[in-house]
């Protein structure tokens, strides 16, 4: 089946740098990602949809330019943390539509990437 | 206003025994799909069951079942013959409109911890 690979599963940085996380689809073509935060013990809050070839669209509240999506192919799309800050540590989630334009199409979820910022 | 709400924040089940997670969502759409996913402390989304709101009938995944009462905006889950291996966080979903790229909106979630 449809898979999302999502890399790094966690990453430990200094507060100041930059992370990169990636998510690349198998086996499918994902023309849309979307890209989802969690705190712990809370739920999944969308922070932008990526579409392949055009600029993210970013949900009300969500800095575009601390939280930059690129989805430059049709099987990757980046979230780069820019100058991240200890409140920016959670865990971060990609998501896509397996492609086959259904309505009743699950999202394929990446494995998750648990930010730590120091 | 919330467009998923789930009520019950944590529960505890008997092993082998049924138990029913809450689901209510809000929407003006007439076209809408429900979705259930499992989220065990690793983290990963796993998905169990999918109703469309043209469905007619309830949508049944195994041990999974979806009681959709669509009058009363409601979506709730049901777990059979609970097992061990059944405790996670659970999160109720929607998506509007009949797009498959239109986000997914998630509700609070709830963790179910299964006894033995």
């Amino acid at each position: 089946g449809a898979v999302v690979s999502q890399h790094p599963s966690w990453v430990i940085c200094k507060s100041g740098t930059s992370v990169k996380i990636e998510c690349r689809s198998l086996d499918f073509q994902a023309t849309t990602m979307f890209w989802y935060r969690q705190f712990p013990k809370q739920s999944l809050m969308l922070m932008a949809t990526s579409n392949e070839g055009s600029k993210a669209t970013y949900e009300q509240g969500v800095e575009k330019d601390k939280f930059l999506i690129n989805h430059a192919s049709l099987t990757l799309s980046t979230l780069t943390v820019t100058s991240a800050h200890p409140e920016d540590s959670s865990f971060y989630i990609c998501s896509a539509p397996g492609g086959r334009g259904v309505t009743n199409e699950k999202l394929f979820f990446g494995s998750g990437t648990q930010l730590s910022v120091l | 206003a919330q467009k998923i709400t789930q009520t019950q924040p944590g529960m505890f089940v008997q092993e082998k025994e049924a138990v029913t997670l809450d689901c209510t969502y809000d929407t003006s759409d007439q076209s809408y799909g429900l979705f259930w996913y499992k989220q065990p402390s690793s983290g990963e989304m796993i998905f169990l069951i999918y109703q469309g709101s043209y469905d007619e009938q309830n949508a049944t995944e195994g041990r999974y079942s979806l009681n959709f009462q669509k009058a009363r905006k409601s979506a709730n889950l049901v777990i059979s013959a609970s097992q061990l291996g059944d405790s996670a966080m659970y999160f109720c979903a929607m998506r509007e409109g009949i797009a498959a790229g239109n986000k997914l909106t998630f509700g609070g979630g709830t963790r179910v911890l299964v006894k033995p």
